[in-house]
């Protein structure tokens, strides 16, 4: 069965602070994809990124970063220098290999940045 | 490009009632799938239309059933609402013809609420 945990329900930072938000997935396909969505309270989800289970690279893209281990299951972000804007929840998901468009979300992390 | 739009945004039902929501999907996609969200909660998959026919289904009841049109719209239909149907109703919409698997695009959501 597949399953992704964030542990983390709500995180306040202060503008500028490092944030990392934690995600841990379980599945038993050899095959997967990884992916990081972010839900303003419009509540649209906004993607962020995707990682397919063959590519254990970290990703830099700005401000955001992603750590992908494998060993531990395990699909970080972090934000670097947060700002107000970056307040939201954020959905780490996990999808079967040829199905983009069937997620198994996590419960999501609330993230406030004040300023 | 119009992206990935849904109606109605906000919807008022009575316990028993039944409900349709609609979706239309970002130009150009052929695949939509719906999501429930539970407030505070990520979003759950209940089920994806793929060829105007269901391919896949959460674990859902079949009190919630769908249909996707020749243009690729679909709708959500939910009978008998239980006050647990309020949730914030996701369609994410992604291209799976011709051998492709593009990402998924998700609208802003319906939110309905059973009293």
């Amino acid at each position: 069965a597949q399953k992704v945990t964030q542990a983390q329900t709500e995180i306040s930072v202060v503008e500028k602070e490092d944030v990392t938000l934690d995600c841990v997935y379980e599945t038993r396909d050899t095959t997967y994809y990884l992916f990081w969505y972010k839900q303003p309270p419009s509540g649209e989800l906004v993607f962020l990124i995707r990682r397919n289970s063959f590519d254990e690279q970290n990703e830099i893209s700005g401000r955001y970063s992603w750590n992908f281990q494998k060993s531990t299951s395990s699909f970080n972000f972090t934000i670097t220098a947060s700002q107000v804007v970056d307040s939201a929840v954020y959905f780490c998901a996990l999808s079967e290999a040829y199905n983009f468009n069937k997620f198994y979300f996590g419960s999501g992390t609330k993230l406030n940045v004040k300023p | 490009d119009a992206g990935v739009t849904q109606s109605p945004t906000h919807l008022i039902k009575t316990r028993g009632q039944q409900v349709t929501l609609r979706c239309s999907p970002k130009s150009g996609h052929d695949t939509v799938s719906w999501y429930q969200q539970a407030l505070g909660q990520g979003p759950q998959f209940i089920f994806q239309y793929y060829e105007e026919e269901e391919r896949q289904r959460g674990n859902f009841p079949d009190r919630f059933s769908g249909h996707q049109f020749p243009n690729y719209s679909s709708e959500l239909n939910v009978n008998a609402l239980l006050l647990g149907d309020s949730a914030l109703y996701l369609c994410a919409s992604s291209l799976k013809g011709r051998g492709l698997n593009t990402e998924a695009f998700f609208g802003q959501g319906t939110r309905l609420t059973v009293v």
